[in-house]
């Protein structure tokens, strides 16, 4: 059974600093989506990551990917107050579209 | 509208209740997904629809009954539910299901509360 995790889980964090959120995973997949959620809303899609390799970049936060170590990082730059939500990496389990998410990691962005 | 929409946004129900969300996609796509979110937990995946047909379906208990008519339209009805039933429902969209680029679009939910 595939387990997808985050870590942190939560995490606070200061304008203008710079964190890294981790996604492991238990087992192949060479897909691996990024999504975001505020609160009471939906969830964003933010990154797909399709290769070993894979690096993507939007403004203040820059994905990558890692098929060998079966391991995702976000990477948050300078981080501001907008950046506070939700985040979630998820797997594409049998490439046919059934995405296994972590658990999310809160994230709050303080002044 | 644009996207995809869910109705009713909240939902309170009894136990004995029947009652059906609805999902509808505006963006063209061929797949549809319906995931609950509890509290503290991660998303779960509960059915899966490609052009029509379900192709996954995650071990969901039976009061929980998945409909397609046509790639643009997804219902969930409801019936017997229990008080941990009460969740987010979640439902997405996505171009074809597997696809290599394939982004799952997600709706804005419907919060339901079983009483």
């Amino acid at each position: 059974e595939l387990k997808v995790e985050q870590n942190p889980l939560f995490l606070s964090m200061q304008e203008g600093k710079n964190y890294t959120i981790y996604c492991n995973y238990s087992t192949t997949s060479d897909r691996l989506y990024w999504y975001r959620q505020d609160p009471g809303k939906s969830l964003e899609s933010l990154f797909v990551l399709l290769s070993n390799g894979a690096v993507k970049q939007e403004g203040r936060l820059m994905a990558s990917l890692d098929t060998k170590a079966r391991l995702s990082t976000l990477h948050i730059t300078a981080a501001v107050h907008d950046l506070s939500a939700t985040y979630f990496c998820a797997v594409d389990y049998n490439q046919g579209g059934k995405l296994i998410f972590g658990q999310g990691t809160e994230l709050s962005v303080k002044p | 509208e644009t996207g995809v929409t869910q109705t009713p946004r909240h939902l309170v129900m009894g136990m004995t209740n029947k009652k059906s969300l609805k999902c509808e996609q505006h963006l063209g796509h061929n797949a549809m997904y319906w995931y609950k979110q509890s509290a503290k937990k991660p998303l779960e995946l509960m059915f899966v629809y490609n052009f029509k047909e379900q192709t996954e379906n995650n071990s969901v208990p039976s009061r929980f009954s998945p409909e397609c008519p046509n790639s643009s339209h997804l219902f969930l009805h409801l019936h017997t539910l229990q008080p941990e039933d009460s969740a987010l429902y979640l439902c997405a969209s996505s171009q074809a299901g597997g696809g290599a680029t394939d982004t799952q679009y997600f709706g804005p939910g419907t919060r339901l509360t079983v009483l």
